[in-house]
């Protein structure tokens, strides 16, 4: 079974404070996304990475990095948190490739719930 | 710009009622089509998938889901649910020539006991 796992599933900060998202696949996928996911509003893409060292911006990058330096590790970075970032963070992974019936199919990790006070 | 409509925030219903959760999308050529579900404390995880052929598709737990192209649709059924159906469900579209999943605003089905 693929498995996402993702640092923390709660976690609170302070406005202003640098916050680390770690994410981990032990299926050897290249393709891994970060989304968060905010009520009425479903999932709204954040960054994800087709490999190593590379990345590409989703639909609201801003106030938000990522950083891939190994194959199975996706990190999400929040430089200076804000209160409007408080929200669930999924993590996911496919396998290679941008078409074809297996591609799609994303595994998510559990989510991380992250408050900032 | 693509999008991706659910028709219904919040469905509430009763054990052994049918159920058809609506998705409407907006592009125009090609597309794969999936629905995923979120059961309470778990992870998002496919629920069935459309890429081409038979417009009927059969998914996990007795749901399935028809395309009608005509209609930019993709609408989840499933004749008699059951308590442990509650949970969140999202649809998702990929137009052909894309990498990202568009994603509806999702669903939240509470099935009364």
């Amino acid at each position: 079974d693929v498995k996402v796992t993702q640092s923390s599933r709660y976690l609170v900060k302070r406005t202003g404070e640098k916050v680390f998202l770690e994410c981990v696949q032990d299926m050897d996928h290249e393709n891994m996304f970060w989304y968060r996911q905010d009520p009425g509003l479903g999932l709204r893409l954040i960054y994800f990475s087709y490999d190593v060292k590379m990345k590409e911006k989703g639909d609201i990058p801003e106030g938000y990095s990522v950083s891939r330096e190994k194959k199975e590790r996706f990190s999400l970075i929040l430089e200076s948190a804000s209160t409007n970032q408080t929200s669930m963070y999924l993590c996911a992974s496919t396998i290679k490739g941008f078409s074809g019936p297996n591609y799609h199919e994303q595994f998510f990790g559990p989510g991380t719930r992250l408050t900032v006070l | 710009a693509q999008s991706v409509s659910q028709h219904n925030h919040h469905v509430i219903l009763s054990e052994a009622a049918s159920l058809e959760l609506g998705c409407n999308y907006s592009y125009g050529g090609t597309v794969n089509l999936f629905w995923y579900v979120q059961y309470p404390g778990q992870h998002l995880q496919l629920l069935l998938k459309y890429f081409s052929g038979d417009p009927l598709v059969k998914g996990i737990k007795g749901f399935e889901a028809e395309f009608i192209k005509s209609k930019f649709s993709f609408n989840l059924r499933k004749p008699s649910v059951q308590w442990s159906d509650t949970a969140e469900y999202f649809c998702a579209v990929i137009p052909d020539s894309n990498y990202q999943l568009i994603w509806g605003a999702g669903t939240k089905l509470i099935i009364k006991p």
